[in-house]
C-alpha cells in the first residue's frame, strides 16, 4: 500500500517535445506528491509539487496532473530542451499524517531529449 | 530553499571498517533523513532524524548497523559500520522545511567497499 508505481522506465524524446511521465499510487493518505530530477551524481532537486487540493500545477514548463479518484499523477514537459535529460522521480507522502514527511519515491524514469 | 552539504563526497573502504558521513544543512530544520540508492536505482529510505530523540528507523535497516546522531537542528550524521561490499552505494541526507513540507536533498556520498 506504500507503493509508488512509475513509468515509463524510460523515455526518449526530440527536442520540442512533450514528456510524459506517469505515476500511481495506493495508499490515500498520500497528500503530498513531489517530483526530483536527478542529474548522474548529483542529489536529488525538488522540480514541483502538487496537494490533492488541486488537479493541475504549472511551473514554466513543467505541469503536474493529479487524479485524485485514479490515484494517478503525472509530470508533463514541455517544449523538452536536452538539459532536461536526467532521471526523474515520482514520490508521495502523509505530510500531515504518521510518516512526518517520509517520502516514497517510485521506480524512476530516465528521459533522453535528442537535439 | 534549504542548501545541504555532505562529507565526504565518496570513499572507498575496506570491509569491516566504518565510515561516517556528515550532512549540514544551511538553515534549522526540525526533519531530516537519511536514504540509500543504488546506482541506477531508486531511493530508499534509512531512518529519519529528529532533534533531541533517537532516529527512527525503516525495515531492514538497524541502529546497529546504521547509527545516526542529530546533535542539533542543522546537523546529523550517519555512521555505516562494519561495512561489506553490499554496503557499496549512494546515500544522501534530506532536510525538511515544514512550513512547505518540501523536502531537499544534498548531493550524496558515493561509498565503495572492496
Amino acid at each position: 500500500q506504500q507503493q509508488v508505481k512509475q513509468s515509463p522506465q524510460s523515455l526518449i524524446v526530440q527536442k520540442g517535445g512533450i514528456s510524459i511521465i506517469n505515476c500511481a499510487y495506493e495508499n490515500t493518505a498520500f497528500d503530498y506528491f513531489p517530483w526530483y530530477q536527478q542529474f548522474p551524481g548529483k542529489g536529488p532537486a525538488l522540480l514541483i509539487a502538487i496537494r490533492p487540493d488541486v488537479s493541475e500545477k504549472k511551473e514554466g514548463r513543467f505541469t503536474i496532473s493529479f487524479n485524485k479518484s485514479a490515484k494517478q499523477f503525472s509530470l508533463h514537459i514541455m517544449d523538452s530542451q536536452p538539459g532536461d535529460s536526467a532521471t526523474y522521480f515520482c514520490a508521495a507522502t502523509d505530510a500531515g499524517g504518521t510518516s512526518y514527511g517520509k517520502l516514497t519515491f517510485g521506480q524512476g524514469t530516465i528521459l533522453t531529449v535528442h537535439p | 530553499s534549504a542548501v545541504i552539504s555532505q562529507k565526504p563526497s565518496r570513499d572507498i573502504c575496506q570491509r569491516g571498517t566504518s565510515l561516517t558521513i556528515q550532512c549540514q544543512v544551511d538553515s534549522q530544520v526540525t526533519m531530516m533523513f537519511w536514504y540509500r540508492q543504488q546506482p541506477g536505482q531508486s531511493l530508499t529510505l534509512i531512518a529519519t532524524a529528529n532533534q533531541g530523540s533517537e532516529a527512527t528507523y525503516e525495515s531492514g535497516f538497524v541502529i546497529d548497523k546504521f547509527p545516526i546522531s542529530r546533535p542539533n537542528l542543522t546537523f546529523s550524521t550517519l555512521t555505516v559500520s562494519n561495512m561489506s561490499p553490499e554496503d557499496s552505494s549512494i546515500y544522501l541526507c534530506s532536510a525538511e522545511q515544514q512550513t512547505y513540507n518540501e523536502q531537499f536533498f544534498g548531493p550524496g556520498t558515493r561509498l565503495t567497499v572492496l
